[in-house]
């Protein structure tokens, strides 16, 4: 079974601009994988931030954007706010293997 | 208001069946646009999809899971639940029902409850 991999975690001033990463260890991630990004606070569920490598859902905040970049998916903050610090994951889908989550990126605005 | 709402016995003995519904509201389980899933989330593993099933019959299921997990759709109740055969500690874990795009992903997620195995 593929691995998909994210950074641990990461650090952001408030204000600042981060990107979290998500790869897939049998190859570069492509828009075919249908990369989607969630946000979980602490005690809550994951919320669903973007489908389909870019695609928003009305709950999303501008902020947020995702994108491919250099083989990996990516979920770019420009604007880091506090209430953004949370766990993020990401999930690829392969098919008839079915889709995977990553471990997750810590990310705290500091 | 879309709303998902899971709910079972928190504890469940080992080689038992874990048996989960979820019930929702502000959509129906017949809109063709969206398929219904199971996702679980431990400490220690993270998240794992574990399925999701069309109205019309498509199922997609965890290979890792797949001998031991049935997904239903009750199309008269507006319900989706989830069996989990054999289990043992390692489904010990927090399970969310979603509504998912396509086989690909859950565009929104419910509150989650949590599963104990236990003796």
């Amino acid at each position: 079974q593929a691995v998909v991999t994210q950074e641990p975690s990461l650090t952001v001033s408030p204000g600042g601009t981060v990107t979290l990463t998500c790869g897939s260890s049998i190859g570069p991630v492509t828009s075919g994988l249908y990369p989607y990004w969630f946000q979980q606070k602490p005690g809550q569920a994951p919320r669903t931030l973007i489908s389909d490598t870019s695609n928003k859902h009305s709950w999303t905040p501008a902020r947020f954007s995702g994108s491919l970049l250099g083989g990996k998916a990516a979920l770019t903050l420009s604007g880091a706010q506090p209430e953004d610090e949370a766990d993020y994951f990401c999930l690829l889908s392969y098919g008839a293997a079915g889709p995977v989550f990553g471990g997750g990126t810590k990310l705290t605005v500091l | 208001q879309l709303q998902l709402q899971e709910s079972g016995p928190g504890l469940v003995k080992p080689s038992e069946t874990l048996s989960l519904t979820c019930s929702v509201s502000g959509d129906s389980i017949t809109n063709s646009d969206f398929h219904w899933g199971w996702i679980r989330q431990t400490p220690g593993k993270g998240l794992e999809w574990i399925g999701s099933k069309y109205y019309s019959g498509n199922t997609y299921y965890n290979p890792s899971l797949k001998s031991r997990v049935t997904i239903s759709l009750d199309t008269s109740k507006n319900q989706l639940s989830l069996m989990l055969t054999s289990v043992t500690a390692a489904d010990t874990a927090v399970y969310y029902c979603a509504r998912v795009l396509g086989p690909t992903g859950p565009n929104f997620w419910g509150q989650g409850t949590l599963v104990t195995v236990s003796s």
